[in-house]
């Protein structure tokens, strides 16, 4: 599986949009972009995947780069609920993820 | 949506015991569903694949005579850390993909394990 680097922390003013990157330059073309989330101690959450093309569900939206080299989970208007380390991992199979350190998002008020 | 139930979610016990751990998929069938541990502070790292009828696979350095993995339905898997010692104090983490290649996982809400 591709390698991910992301920043390890990022703060996010409540009810703003919290943007948080992710390279995966090494990505291959049958990678998939996933997103999960942890918050303290409870079990990781998912929040969104993709392959190429630019993905929306009720939590987050994803953006995916053109070469695929990068993407972006948005998350539109975080709240307190939303601080959590948040992990991009890249996977040409759903099952068997690796994690890496992830980015602890802090929502203030 | 898919949920997966661990159990228990926090257990004390003395140094030596055998502890088992369960994860079932409630509402969904796991022919393959996945054991992680956690160290305060970092990451999860995967220990083993469980694979329903047939032997876990344990990634390299995880003791199989350690830590022995069951699944013996399509709905539940168990993990037993045998002769715990407080070096084995983690948090114990089951998941299970809902559906076909690709599809995301589902987590267990975690066992927190302190050995004394």
């Amino acid at each position: 599986d591709a390698k991910t680097t992301q920043p390890p922390s990022m703060d996010c003013a409540e009810g703003r949009a919290a943007n948080l990157p992710c390279n995966h330059s090494t990505i291959s073309g049958n990678e998939y972009v996933y997103w999960y989330r942890q918050i303290h101690s409870q079990g990781p959450q998912y929040i969104i995947h993709g392959l190429k093309n630019n993905e929306t569900n009720e939590m987050a939206s994803l953006i995916i780069t053109e070469d695929r080299k990068s993407s972006t989970l948005i998350l539109p208007h975080a709240t307190l609920r939303d601080t959590a380390v948040y992990y991009c991992i890249v996977t040409g199979t759903a099952s068997k993820l690796t994690f890496g350190t992830g980015t602890r998002l802090q929502v203030t008020l | 949506g898919a949920v997966v139930s661990q159990h228990p979610s926090w257990v004390i016990c003395k140094s030596g015991t055998s502890v088992k751990i369960e994860c079932r998929s409630l509402d969904f069938q796991a022919t393959t569903m996945f054991w992680y541990r956690q160290f305060p502070k970092q990451s999860l790292m995967l220990m083993a694949t469980s694979n329903e009828g047939s032997k876990a696979t344990y990634e390299q350095g995880v003791e199989k005579d350690k830590f022995l993995i069951n699944h013996a339905s399509l709905t539940l898997s168990t993990l037993t850390v045998t002769s715990a010692h407080p070096e084995d104090s983690s948090f114990y983490i089951c998941s299970a993909p809902d559906g076909g290649a690709n599809q995301p996982q589902h987590f267990g809400d975690g066992t927190r394990l302190s050995i004394l």
